[in-house]
């Protein structure tokens, strides 16, 4: 089956407790794309990748870190949270030119105390 | 800048009938995507339905239908024979087909309410 797969879904951390949100998607899409949903705020963009080792800041990458390493996988790192990164964590991909939209993960709801 | 408005915070519908949900969109450009994404409480995002610009056609997926409006930049999702699993959160979204990023610009959602 198509998907992409995250994890995990729900976390509880502390405040400086380094985490990683793990993203893997089946469809050899070039593009993956992490988002955080906000009530009020809509999706807002963190990370973006294009390609392996290609990797850019969205709109909101203040706090956290990607990797490319492969072209499956793509993790959102938080190497010191805060409790302003409480939020929910959509991981996408999609074929970097095609008129198809994402393929979402089934999110993180993170809480940071 | 790439903006999606969609002025309807929340709809109800009574189960059976239809529903239209509304969305306009502002960009220079000429060639784009325009999409439907639904999230129920499970909070999957999920695709409904897509439209190209450059096809006058509008799209249709099983119940749901889309009003495309190009010179009025406008993108309307028809819901119709509602049902109770059509309950969720309804999100547009713009996808640039020539912007370097090809992020989705989303809409602030609306969330759609079915009566039984």
């Amino acid at each position: 089956e198509a998907q992409v797969t995250q994890n995990p879904r729900y976390l509880i951390t502390v405040t400086g407790k380094k985490l990683t949100v793990t993203c893997s998607q089946n469809m050899n899409h070039e593009y993956m794309s992490w988002y955080r949903q906000d009530p009020g705020l809509g999706l807002r963009q963190i990370y973006y990748s294009m390609n392996v080792e290609v990797t850019d800041k969205g709109d909101v990458p203040e706090g956290y870190k990607v990797s490319r390493k492969e072209k499956r996988n793509f993790p959102l790192i938080l190497e010191s949270p805060s409790p302003n990164q409480t939020s929910l964590y959509f991981c996408a991909s999609s074929l970097l030119r095609g008129k198809d939209g994402y393929t979402f993960g089934s999110g993180t709801r993170l809480t940071v105390v | 800048a790439q903006t999606v408005t969609q002025s309807q915070p929340e709809m109800s519908v009574q189960e059976a009938e239809t529903v239209t949900l509304s969305c306009t969109y502002d960009t220079s450009e000429s060639d784009y995507y325009l999409f439907w994404y639904k999230q129920p409480p499970s909070r999957q995002m999920i695709l409904v339905i897509r439209q190209e610009a450059y096809k006058q056609q509008n799209a249709t997926e099983n119940r749901f239908s889309v009003n495309f409006q190009k010179a009025a930049k406008s993108f309307s999702l028809k819901i119709s024979d509602s049902q109770l699993g059509d309950a969720a959160m309804y999100f547009c979204a713009y996808r640039s087909a020539q912007a370097s990023n090809y992020q989705l610009i989303w809409g602030a959602g609306t969330k759609l309410i079915i009566k039984p």
